[in-house]
């Protein structure tokens, strides 16, 4: 069973901190991962995705990849209170297949306190 | 860009009746889409995948006779409810893939709330 596995929360950071929001995935061939945001009641929407070994950044954004230790992590720099939602970790566990499916995490809700 | 509808986004239905949700890709021509249920405090799961012009691949303890997925074009799939029932009410996601880019990001659509009474 390919898993992916996020801690569920709250996560509480101060407005202003560093949150760091991990994920790790039992498919080591997995090729492509995702992070999305999701308020209460409404859809995922796409923050970034990733791809290679490293940091990606954008904006107050940095995903972080790690295939050998099979974790990826999130940092939101700066955080507000409006970057309080469940924060989706995905993962394409289907390469080189036809469909695209994404396994999805739980979810870590992330509460920022003004 | 990447923009992806969802039509109705609510619903309140009886119970015994059928109801179509759309989704649609707004900007872009999607050659998969993948519809979603998720309830209160749950994460989504997957409940089939459409591909344009053949069957959907429904996963694993999805009923496919009662949840009809229809992908008529590059821009719309469509699912049916079928002779709902008050445990089907859910938060029904979409999402499609850009067959543009070679890549395998999700774009959600807004969901439809579905309450079947």
């Amino acid at each position: 069973q390919k898993e992916v596995e996020q801690n569920s929360g709250p996560l509480s950071v101060p407005e202003g901190a560093i949150a760091s929001l991990n994920c790790t995935y039992s498919d080591r061939g997995s090729q492509s991962f995702f992070w999305y945001r999701q308020y209460s009641g409404k859809s995922p929407e796409l923050i970034m995705f990733i791809y290679s070994n490293g940091d990606k950044e954008d904006g107050r954004f940095t995903a972080q990849l790690n295939k050998a230790s099979q974790y990826v992590s999130l940092l939101i720099r700066d955080s507000q209170p409006s970057d309080s939602a469940t924060y989706l970790c995905a993962v394409n566990t289907d390469y080189g297949g036809a469909t695209n499916k994404l396994i999805f995490g739980t979810g870590t809700l992330l509460a920022v306190q003004p | 860009g990447a923009v992806v509808s969802q039509h109705p986004s609510w619903v309140i239905c009886k119970s015994g009746t059928s109801v179509k949700i759309e989704c649609r890709s707004l900007d872009f021509q999607a050659t998969t889409m993948f519809w979603y249920r998720q309830f209160p405090k749950q994460s989504l799961m997957l409940m089939a995948t459409s591909n344009e012009g053949s069957k959907a691949t429904y996963e694993q303890g999805v009923e496919k006779d009662k949840f009809l997925i229809n992908h008529a074009s590059l821009t719309l799939s469509t699912l049916t409810v079928t002779s709902a029932h008050p445990e089907d009410s859910s938060f029904y996601i979409c999402s499609a893939v850009e067959l543009a880019l070679s890549t395998d990001t999700q774009y959600f659509g807004p969901g439809t709330r579905l309450t079947v009474l």
